[in-house]
């Protein structure tokens, strides 16, 4: 079955650092990949997808890159901001699951000033 | 537009009693996903709505969990005999289809669920 492996945490950075998360995964078909993000307070929120190998999604300064070679998706933003600070979670769906999400853990980010 | 919304916000039960979770999903989105997130297990997939019919259930923990459509729009989750386990946030998400380049999920607010 489909499943998701993500960095544990929780992240501690200062603003302007530099940030990955690690994501990898294990898929039986051709899967898309997505990372989203939960605010303090609020529900979950898309943060950016790709459908396949070698996409590079992209938002708010985040990006990742969908490697085929290594099952991977990891999540970097060059700078990060007090405003960044939330709850990552890497998903995949896919066609032999319904799309249904595979969720990882959910990494904990926290950016002190 | 509206987004998907959730109802109630926060429900607080007695164990043993039965609860009802409805969920809107973004009007003309075909496809909806019910999903539970509590501490221990993180982000569980419950089921899948095409339409009004649920093709995949594989994610119901007990016979206790059902859920149903009407309309291709409104969902309701029901919990009978609610359990302490059964304490969560309940998210619902729809999309306009199931697959494809369409396949983002957008997400509810939830429902906390307190089972006492």
């Amino acid at each position: 079955g489909n499943s998701v492996t993500q960095m544990e945490g929780p992240v501690t950075l200062s603003e302007e650092a530099f940030l990955t998360i690690n994501c990898t995964y294990t898929a039986t078909g051709y899967p898309s990949l997505f990372w989203y993000v939960q605010y303090p307070g609020e529900g979950l929120q898309l943060l950016l997808k790709a459908t396949k190998a070698d996409d590079k999604g992209s938002n708010k300064g985040f990006e990742a890159t969908y490697r085929k070679e290594t099952t991977s998706f990891h999540l970097e933003k060059g700078s990060v901001q007090v405003s960044d600070s939330a709850v990552y979670f890497c998903a995949l769906s896919d066609q032999g699951s319904n799309y249904k999400l595979t969720f990882g853990k959910g990494t904990l980010l926290t950016v002190n000033p | 537009g509206a987004g998907v919304s959730q109802s109630p916000s926060n429900k607080v039960t007695e164990k043993g009693k039965d609860v009802e979770l409805r969920c809107d999903p973004i009007s003309g989105h075909t496809a909806l996903y019910w999903y539970r997130q509590s501490l221990g297990q993180g982000l569980e997939f419950l089921i899948y709505f095409q339409g009004n019919s649920a093709p995949d259930k594989s994610g119901l923990p007990s016979d206790r969990f059902s859920a149903e459509r009407t309309g291709g729009s409104v969902s309701t989750l029901t919990i009978q005999r609610t359990q302490q386990e059964d304490s969560a946030v309940y998210l619902c998400a729809s999309s306009p289809i199931a697959g494809g380049s369409t396949d983002t999920q957008y997400f509810g607010p939830g429902t906390r669920l307190t089972v006492l």
